[in-house]
């Protein structure tokens, strides 16, 4: 069965803490793994796609890793505006291409 | 600005009474969908379309219905079939039904009283 796992469900760091969040995935070949920040009471804000192992895309202090297992979102130097719960979601190459399969999410709270 | 537009942020619905959200989108996008989010459960598709007049159950589809009669325009109605209609749903577009990124809604939040 796909399935796409998010850990940890939360997390709190200090201003300038870099640490990373992960996002494992299980599906019958990949054709997209896509990245988002959700703000509360906000719809999803799109950061990135990734399409094959070993791709990497970076945007201010966002970096999101590809392999064949799982993803990850490495936050450099965060920032209290950094706050947000981060969605990791997945669409298969195969079966009902056209649904995504979704992560819950990491709830990220950064303290100044 | 490009964008999805969804109305009303906040609707309070008594028991036994249909709804209607609204979501419109300028960015000319073939697919729309609908989700529903729920604290802990993540996104549930609900409902989607991949061009007009066309639009296909998701995994959660009882007790709601869409209509796609323009590409800008995927209303949703949530019936008094919904059991448990209380939640925060999400409307969503995309360029090709298959491939790139979903573009979000703010969101519309639905209470029963």
């Amino acid at each position: 069965e796909d399935q796409v796992t998010q850990s940890p469900e939360a997390l709190r760091l200090q201003e300038g803490e870099s640490s990373s969040l992960n996002c494992s995935y299980t599906v019958s070949g990949l054709r997209g793994l896509f990245w988002y920040r959700q703000d509360p009471g906000k719809g999803p804000e799109f950061l990135f796609t990734l399409y094959s192992a070993g791709e990497e895309k970076e945007k201010e202090r966002l970096k999101a890793t590809l392999t064949k297992k799982e993803s990850f979102l490495h936050i450099t130097a965060p920032k209290p505006e950094d706050s947000a719960t981060y969605l990791c979601a997945v669409q298969p190459n195969a079966g009902n291409n056209r649904k995504l399969i979704w992560g819950l999410g990491t709830s990220l709270a950064v303290n100044p | 600005d490009g964008g999805i537009t969804q109305s009303p942020k906040y609707l309070f619905r008594k028991e036994g009474q249909n709804v209607t959200l609204s979501c419109e989108q300028n960015l000319n996008h073939d697919a729309m969908y609908w989700y529903r989010q729920d604290p802990g459960q993540g996104l549930r598709l609900i409902y989607y379309s991949q061009i007009v007049n066309d639009f296909q159950k998701g995994d959660i589809a009882e007790g709601y219905s869409v209509s796609r009669e323009k590409k800008e325009s995927f209303p949703l109605t949530v019936t008094s079939a919904q059991k448990n209609p209380t939640a925060f749903y999400l409307c969503a577009s995309r360029e090709q039904p298959a491939t790139g990124e979903l573009f979000f809604g703010e969101g519309s939040r639905l209470t029963v009283l």
